[in-house]
């Protein structure tokens, strides 16, 4: 079955530090890729998304490239911001599912300290 | 629009006890879906919707029924509650499209 395996946490850096969360898939077919992010209390929120190889998935200065050749989807952004720090969960929604069923990752909890 | 709303957003149960979480969107999606999510861990999928009048088990589903009566409501049914029910419950709609919509979650304790 499909899978999604993230970087462990947690992850600590400070203010404008440079951000890398790995995130690779195992998948049958070929899958939409997603970013979510969770706040403190809050329910999950679409990041940012890729559908199909080599499209580049972008928002509020996160970035993240669908590569099929290594089945992965990293996260990065350049100057992490205090307000960045949450939960990231990584996700693959196959379209050959009926449902547009999501697979997710475990997550990688996030801190930037001023 | 609200989007996706959920109630409670706390509830604490004794063991055995039952309770319905309620969850409904505003955004007229076809698919809903249920999800748990336990501490340190990903989200897992309990029951999904493709419409009103259809629902299907997800990866999770003992323990745990729905119905979707209508587009917009898809409630979540515990019955004999456990305290493996613990968790954080996330409500989600989606249109044709794969990305889901998330509601503010319903945190769970059974004692």
């Amino acid at each position: 079955g499909d899978s999604v395996t993230q970087m462990e946490g947690p992850v600590t850096l400070s203010e404008e530090a440079f951000l890398t969360i790995n995130c690779t898939y195992t998948a049958t077919g070929y899958p939409s890729l997603f970013w979510y992010v969770q706040y403190p209390g809050e329910g999950l929120q679409l990041l940012l998304k890729a559908t199909k190889a080599d499209d580049k998935g972008s928002n509020k200065g996160f970035e993240a490239t669908y590569r099929k050749e290594t089945t992965s989807f990293h996260l990065e952004k350049g100057s992490v911001q205090v307000s960045d720090s949450a939960v990231y969960f990584c996700a693959l929604s196959d379209r050959g599912g009926s449902a547009r069923q999501l697979t997710f990752g475990s997550g990688t909890q996030l801190t930037v300290l001023p | 629009n609200a989007g996706v709303t959920q109630t409670p957003k706390f509830r604490i149960l004794k063991i055995g006890q039952s309770m319905t979480l309620q969850c409904a969107q505003d955004m007229n999606h076809n698919y809903m879906y249920w999800y748990r999510q336990d501490p340190g861990m990903g989200l897992k999928l309990i029951y999904y919707s493709v419409g009103a009048g259809i629902t299907d088990k997800g990866e999770v589903p003992n323990g745990y029924n729905v119905s979707r009566s209508t587009t917009e409501d898809f409630p979540l049914r515990l019955e004999l509650a456990a305290p493996s029910q613990t968790s954080v419950y996330f409500c989600a709609s989606s249109a044709l499209g794969p990305e889901q919509f998330f509601g503010p979650g319903t945190r769970l304790t059974v004692l």
